[in-house]
């Protein structure tokens, strides 16, 4: 039974499309992320949620929109998908805000825009 | 601006040997540390971590050691094992957010 699962795994898609990432996770934790893993392997913060509320908005473009329904989701929506967005994105969550707690992550979405 | 580096991109240990990643970092007001280990396809998993106030911290044959006047971070594998091969990536933290590293990938030889 996974932790924080992530769909789809793979995601091909052509520049100008929008497409959507999904998160769930079933551990009860509070708080929710959306990191990005780029080609040079920085794996970087782009948002952060606690229930449901947006805490972190890293500088990413707006055309990345996180939408939390629930406490268990945090999804990714991303319009007009450019060249520079192929990266792997990775779904984390922990049991609440602060530094105490590691984070669980998902296995990652690898998006290719072509 | 990368506030948290690893510099050897790839190490390889004998089995039974001593694995050491380095980790060092540039903001002193890091307070908190973690260890990550990543498998191919698949998400990181937290491995262990310190405290500032603390300079070592052990978890069986992981022991982390911290020096904060060479903001410096290193964990030490004893003895590895092939399955230890993995990506290993540093996280530091100030507040509520987590920098990290661009990973060390480990290769334990058999």
């Amino acid at each position: 039974d996974t932790a924080v699962s992530q769909t789809p795994k793979y995601l091909v898609t052509q520049m100008g499309n929008d497409k959507s990432i999904k998160c769930e996770q079933n551990l009860g934790h509070d708080t929710m992320y959306w990191y990005k893993q780029d080609s040079k392997k920085f794996l970087k913060i782009m948002f952060s949620y606690n229930n449901k509320e947006l805490i972190i908005n890293e500088t990413v473009p707006n055309r990345f929109s996180p939408k939390s329904p629930d406490k268990a989701h945090l999804n990714l929506h991303i319009n007009s998908l450019e060249l520079g967005d192929s990266a792997v994105y990775f779904c984390a969550s922990s049991p609440r805000q602060g530094r105490t707690y590691g984070y669980t992550f998902g296995s990652g979405t690898r998006l290719t825009v072509v | 601006d990368q506030q948290v580096k690893q510099n050897s991109p790839s190490l390889s240990v004998q089995e039974g040997r001593i694995s050491i990643l380095n980790c060092d970092y540039t903001n002193s007001m890091f307070d908190y540390f973690l260890w990550y280990k990543k498998y191919p396809a698949e998400g990181p998993t937290f491995l262990i971590s310190i405290s500032s106030i603390k300079d070592k911290n052990e978890d069986g044959r992981f022991t982390v050691f911290l020096n904060k006047s060479a903001k410096h971070l290193s964990l030490h594998i004893v003895p590895s094992q092939p399955g230890d091969s993995a990506v290993y990536f540093c996280a530091a933290n100030t507040g509520n957010q987590f920098y990290f590293g661009t990973g060390t990938s480990l290769t334990v030889i058999p």
